[in-house]
């Protein structure tokens, strides 16, 4: 079945440390989105990709890093400096941004810092 | 730039009646517009998408929004709801040249009453 791929489900950091959330996708969609999630704030853009080699940032892109090596794959990394990473990550992708297409979504990686 | 206000970050129903969720919208092009539905710790469904074809859209599970150029809004209708209704439900915006990215409101949980 085509869809995206987020893992892991759950994961936890320690303060200082660096993790990566794996997005992967089969549905040969061009674009590809990072979203993050908070109680109360909705989904806020970290990164996105239109094109493999190429991302650009979004409205919260601090202490975060991504890349984009391969179409189906857009791994996250949530790195030291981001001050408050407790949150539910969403990864999502499109055939053609912007074209009234819709974004089809992972079902989420929820990251707790301990 | 592209945004949407959700009114109402709760809204509770009893089951069997009305369900109205609000959406404005502010694009400064013709805009594209959807509906998502999350369930706890999932991630986002597509419930429904206007891009330009009809001003009634009628979507899965009963729900339907009518897009008003004339008020900004793209408000989610369901004539009678259901207990599996309960969820959080986002409203977005895109449009433009092709390279914008969807931008969500900030989401109403939705509460039915048995």
């Amino acid at each position: 079945d085509g869809g995206i791929t987020q893992s892991p489900k759950y994961l936890f950091r320690k303060e200082g440390q660096n993790v990566t959330l794996s997005c992967e996708q089969n549905l040969n969609h061009d674009a590809m989105y990072w979203y993050r999630q908070d109680p109360g704030q909705g989904l806020r853009l970290i990164y996105y990709s239109q094109i493999v080699n190429d991302f650009q940032k979004g409205d919260i892109a601090e202490g975060y890093s991504v890349s984009r090596e391969k179409k189906e794959s857009f791994p996250l990394t949530v790195t030291s400096a981001q001050k408050n990473p407790t949150a539910f990550y969403l990864c999502a992708s499109q055939n053609r941004a912007g074209y009234g297409t819709e974004a089809f979504f992972g079902q989420g990686t929820r990251l707790t810092v301990v | 730039a592209q945004s949407v206000t959700q009114l109402g970050s709760h809204v509770s129903v009893s089951e069997g009646a009305l369900v109205l969720l609000r959406c404005n919208y502010s694009s400064s092009v013709p805009p594209y517009l959807f509906w998502y539905v999350q369930y706890p710790n999932q991630g986002l469904q597509l419930l429904l998408k206007y891009t330009s074809a009809a001003t009634l859209v009628k979507g899965i599970n009963g729900f339907e929004a009518e897009f008003k150029k004339s008020e900004t809004s793209f408000h989610l209708t369901k004539p009678s709801a259901h207990m599996s209704d309960a969820a959080e439900y986002f409203c977005a915006v895109t449009g433009g040249s092709g390279n914008t990215p969807l931008v969500f409101g900030k989401g109403t949980r939705l509460s039915v009453i048995a």
